[in-house]
């Protein structure tokens, strides 16, 4: 069974502090993998998307990367602002028309000043 | 500005009475979506449209229903809400399945 899991489901960092969030992946061949930020109450904002191994992206203080398992999204020298959740999701390569991802339950993350 | 704009934001109201969630985005988007987010379940679909008047079941369509007549909106109607439709709902458009989605700012639904 196709199945996204994020890792961890809470992080609590002090501006500055650099780390990673996973997003392992059970897919039977993968077609892209999306990162996305929600704010509270808000929908989610696109991020990244990634489609081979190897592959690495970023964008200011974020850099997503992917293996054949696993997407990181980390975050260097994270500022208060950074904090949301960061939802994963994941389109198979046999997703059919309706190309449907599979999401992860996200991390949420929090950077305190 | 680039949006997907959905009305209303919060709307609590009582078993059995029809209600519908209005969608509509400014960017000529041939993809739309409704998802419902849930503590510990995620983003789940509930039903997508490939264009104008071509829509189909996501994950979760009891109980939903959609129309697609014009290309920028993309309602979701309720005919009979029940309490286990209490969630948090987004419209999603996005170019393609696969490419980047903009979201709505939700529509919190209380049914009582």
């Amino acid at each position: 069974e196709d199945q996204v899991t994020q890792s961890p489901e809470a992080l609590r960092l002090q501006e500055g502090e650099s780390s990673s969030l996973n997003c392992s992946y059970t897919v039977s061949g993968l077609r892209g993998l999306f990162w996305y930020r929600q704010d509270p109450g808000k929908g989610p904002e696109f991020l990244f998307t990634l489609y081979s191994a190897g592959e690495e992206k970023e964008k200011e203080r974020l850099k997503a990367t992917l293996t054949k398992k696993e997407s990181f999204l980390h975050i260097t020298a994270p500022k208060p602002e950074d904090s949301a959740t960061y939802l994963c999701a994941v389109q198979p390569i046999n997703a059919g028309n309706n190309r449907k991802l599979i999401w992860g339950l996200g991390t949420s993350l929090a950077v305190n000043p | 500005e680039a949006q997907v704009t959905q009305n209303p934001r919060y709307l609590i109201t009582v078993t059995g009475k029809k209600l519908t969630v209005t969608c509509s985005q400014n960017m000529n988007h041939e993809y739309m979506s409704w998802y419902r987010q849930d503590p510990g379940l995620g983003l789940r679909q509930i039903y997508y449209s490939m264009n104008v008047e071509v829509t189909d079941k996501g994950d979760v369509p009891e109980g939903y229903k959609v129309s697609r007549k014009e290309k920028r909106n993309f309602p979701l109607i309720l005919e009979s809400p029940s309490p286990n439709q209490t969630s948090l709902y987004f419209c999603a458009s996005s170019w393609a399945p696969n490419t980047e989605a903009f979201f709505g700012q939700g529509t919190r639904l209380t049914v009582v």
